[in-house]
Formats: structure tokens, C-alpha cells, sequence
């Protein structure tokens, strides 16, 4: 597709359940990004994977939160055990190589934990 | 304090004005500058990027970024109703794993 591409729209859960996000980078970008965006709230960074290189998992806020990436294709974020605090905004971006140039974003998950 | 402030609003200015968004800093290592917009229920759309200090020009927008105060800044020329919507700053390191550090962002209206 011409853009990032991310499924559900939208998610409404119960507490306790497991989710799994989906993101389609833009063909042939290397990087992708998840972010997250809580209401009011500016984006928070999540995890980055660029090409094969391990991932910069260093914005994932607890051990409920996993994300896998096969090569340059298709990520998904998990989160295991929501909660009502995970309810937010996910946005999932790619870019070419480097980030320097600007990330494309997706139109976000929003998941709402009941 | 946050590595990245950015005033959230509401800003509401007169179609036709000329707006201008800011953020500060306190990373000087940062080193590549960028500016989102976001419609409600959207995800954020690039505006414009920069590396150096100085102005950038793409059409009514212009950024503008000074490394020395840790300032940046986004005009807007001729503001029209459609521009608006929440503008994000968002900045990186060079090295640092691309990860980018947004403000929380300004919510623009522009009334008629």
C-alpha cells in the first residue's frame, strides 16, 4: 500500500486480556517505530527495529508489552494482561534507513481497556 | 522537566494571520528537527524536517531552528481553517537509535 498500514482501528478489550497490533510498514522501509499516545498526552516512544539489528526496546513500559518484526515486513505489538492505563492511542511509523528524514505514520489503534 | 516542552494551548488566531508554534529544548545533542500536524483521530502527518540551524521554507510553512538557544520554531503564513489541528515537534539523535522525542503538542484553531 501507499501508506503505513495498522489493524484494528480500534479495540475495545477486557482488562486482564491479551491484545496483538498489527502494523504494515510503507514497502521497502527499513525502520519501524511504535509509539504511544495517551489522551492530551504527547507520544511516547515504544520500541525500534531497524532492518535485522537487535531492537531498541527501551520505551517498553513493562514486561506485558512485546513487539516482533519478521525482516522489513509486518510488526505486532502484543500486550498481555491489559489494563485500563493501557488504553491509549497506538501508533505504529516507518521510515527509509533513518529517521532523520521524517517517519510515516500510520492511522493508530485505539484501544480501550474495560 | 520534560526534554522537549512545547506549549499545548488551545491557539485560536483569524484565518489569514500568520501563526507561530515553539519548542524548546534541553538535549543539546539533538541534532535533526521535525514538525508533525495531527488531525483529531488521525495519526501525525510530516510537515517538515531540518538538520541545521537557520529557516526552511516549504510553501505558507517555515521552520526555523536555533541550536544555540534550543528553539524551534514553525510559521505559518496566510493561516487558513483546514490548517487547523495539533502541531508536534519532534526532534533526534544522531546515533541514537532514531528515536524521535516529541512535545506534547499545540493545538491550533484557525476561525473564520
Amino acid at each position: 500500500g501507499a501508506g503505513v498500514s495498522q489493524s484494528p482501528s480500534n479495540k475495545v478489550t477486557e482488562k486482564g486480556k491479551d491484545v496483538e497490533l498489527r502494523c504494515d510498514p510503507i514497502s521497502g522501509h527499513t525502520a519501524l517505530y511504535w509509539y504511544r499516545q495517551r489522551l492530551g498526552q504527547g507520544l511516547e516512544f515504544l520500541i525500534y527495529f531497524q532492518g535485522n539489528s537487535a531492537p531498541d526496546k527501551s520505551g517498553l513500559p513493562s514486561d506485558r508489552f512485546s513487539a516482533e518484526r519478521t525482516g522489513e515486513s509486518v510488526s505486532t505489538l502484543t500486550i498481555q494482561r491489559t489494563q485500563q492505563e493501557d488504553s491509549a492511542v497506538y501508533l505504529c511509523a516507518s521510515s527509509l534507513d533513518s529517521v532523520r528524514v521524517g517517519a510515516f505514520f500510520g492511522q493508530g489503534t485505539r484501544l480501550t481497556v474495560v | 522537566q520534560k526534554e522537549v516542552e512545547q506549549d499545548p494551548g488551545p491557539l485560536s488566531v483569524p484565518e489569514g494571520a500568520i501563526v507561530s508554534l515553539n519548542c524548546t529544548y534541553s538535549n543539546s545533542a539533538f541534532q535533526y528537527f521535525m514538525w508533525y500536524r495531527q488531525y483529531s483521530r488521525k495519526g501525525p502527518e510530516l510537515l517538515m524536517y531540518t538538520y541545521s540551524s537557520g529557516n526552511k521554507e516549504d510553501g505558507r510553512f517555515t521552520a526555523q531552528v536555533d541550536k544555540s538557544s534550543k528553539y524551534i520554531s514553525l510559521f505559518i503564513r496566510d493561516s487558513q481553517p483546514s490548517d487547523s489541528a495539533t502541531y508536534l515537534c519532534a526532534m533526534g539523535l544522531t546515533g541514537g537509535g532514531n528515536k524521535l522525542t516529541f512535545g506534547t503538542g499545540t493545538q491550533l484553531k484557525v476561525e473564520l
